[in-house]
């Protein structure tokens, strides 16, 4: 019973072309976050949500466009991908801060390759 | 200056010795800290949170928080060659909406 899955776990895809990445969690948490994880494995975050509400947004490119139905789903929508595009991006949940619970767990990860 | 800053390594141990991990952090408002480790193509796992000064045991790791000196630690004794991963420290900052990552330390324990 998977707490926090994304789909797909990996994809190829061409120069320019638009893809999508879903996620879900079934932990019940209030906040939801895109990261990036260059070749580098530095991981870095990209946005935060907490109820279905933007939080933080890390000077993303516009590309780039985040969307939570409800609190429980956060999909990530890149158009016209790029070479630069290509890393492993994990979705995470997290309780909210009011809880104390404040630990990130992460989905295991969609490798993008943009060719 | 980095948010969140480890030694990259890589960090070499014999099996059975006592492995120490570092990290310090800037935002003196930060209030959480954690320890995840990373397999190889495989996604960050929790491996301890520390909210308080002082250290925190559980198993074979401890971790080790100084908010005056804004510096978080990790302890693995009695190493194994199965705790050889990449270990990344994190802090949620201030707001409590984004946990940032340092750039994490390589360990090998050698068997």
């Amino acid at each position: 019973d998977t707490a926090v899955s994304q789909t797909p776990k990996y994809l190829v895809t061409q120069m320019g072309n638009d893809k999508s990445i879903k996620c879900e969690q079934n932990l019940g948490h209030d906040t939801m976050y895109w990261y990036k994880q260059d070749s580098k494995k530095f991981l870095k975050i990209m946005f935060s949500y907490n109820n279905k509400e933007l939080i933080i947004n890390e000077t993303v490119p516009n590309r780039f466009s985040p969307k939570s139905p409800d609190k429980a789903h956060l999909n990530l929508h890149i158009n016209s991908l790029e070479l630069g595009d290509s890393a492993v991006y994990f979705c995470a949940s997290s309780q909210d801060r009011v809880s104390g619970n404040t630990e990130a767990f992460f989905g295991q990860g969609t490798r993008l390759t943009v060719v | 200056q980095k948010e969140v800053e480890q030694n990259s390594g890589p960090l070499s141990v014999p099996e059975g010795a006592i492995a120490s991990l570092n990290c310090t952090y800037s935002d003196r408002g930060s209030q959480s800290f954690f320890w995840y480790r990373q397999y190889s193509g495989k996604s960050p796992e929790l491996i301890m949170s520390i909210y308080s000064n002082g250290d925190k045991e559980d198993g074979r790791f401890t971790a080790q928080l100084n908010k005056a000196s804004q510096y978080v630690s990790l302890l693995i004794r009695d190493s194994q060659p199965s705790d050889s991963a990449t270990y990344l420290c994190a802090a949620l900052n201030t707001g409590g909406f984004k946990t940032i990552f340092g750039a994490g330390t390589r360990l090998f324990v050698k068997a």
